[in-house]
């Protein structure tokens, strides 16, 4: 049974650029929730995605944009790169099925931006 | 006041002995609790969920949860070295804004002693 998984797994950028992470959620499941981390920090919440809409989203600015695929696959984008954006995007997949709120993570992308 | 905090430690135990982890949150309204195991450089991996008042046990780790403390805690019993980690505590609210979202503290860094 794949689980989550995440592409690329290393990615470092210049401030000012564009990047684009990728997520295949584990099989069965069909929503797909972005988390960033900071070093010594918690996941914060970006953004949820389920039925190809952005169901809700947290405190970011409106440079963090996604995308869900009728696979159920998802792309996190971030434009306009900062030096804070520097950080490591997690993909949490879970299913609608059953009302758990259940969330496993995929390995994630260490996000360099210089 | 933040709305799920954690001791970030970090907690040193000897092996065998019992590690207690602690966890509160400030929504009352807060429906379901996880714990995240997350080794250094990993990314979190979710080891124990519960949504009742009440213990709930797997294995070697119990989740405690009283919603009337808003207070979640996990044990884990004959400690190991490869227990060192840092163990997250997550919450979802369950209705309402931010229903589909987990919030996470930002961990307590756990040492268990050979």
């Amino acid at each position: 049974d794949a689980g989550v998984t995440q592409s690329p797994t290393h990615l470092i950028k210049t401030r000012g650029q564009q990047v684009t992470l990728r997520c295949s959620p584990k099989s069965g499941h069909d929503t797909v929730s972005w988390y960033q981390q900071a070093l010594g920090q918690g996941p914060q919440f970006i953004f949820q995605y389920y039925e190809e809409e952005e169901r809700q989203r947290g405190n970011f600015p409106d440079r963090f944009s996604g995308h869900q695929f009728p696979n159920y696959s998802s792309e996190l984008n971030v434009n306009a790169l900062l030096l804070g954006d520097s950080a490591l995007y997690l993909c949490a997949s879970s299913s609608t099925s059953g009302g758990l709120y259940e969330q496993y993570f995929g390995p994630g992308t260490r996000l360099t931006v210089t | 006041q933040k709305e799920v905090e954690q001791n970030s430690g970090p907690l040193s135990v000897p092996e065998g002995a019992i590690a207690s982890l602690n966890c509160t949150y400030s929504d009352r309204g807060s429906q379901s609790f996880f714990w995240y195991r997350q080794y250094s450089g990993k990314s979190p991996e979710l080891i124990m969920s519960i949504y009742s008042n009440g213990d709930k046990e797997d294995g070697r780790f119990t989740a405690q949860l009283n919603k009337a403390s808003q207070y979640v805690s996990l044990l884990i019993r004959d400690s190991q070295p490869s227990d060192s980690a840092t163990y997250l505590c997550a919450v979802n609210k369950g209705s309402g804004a931010g229903s589909y979202q987990l919030t996470f503290g930002k961990g307590t860094k756990l040492s268990v002693i050979p």
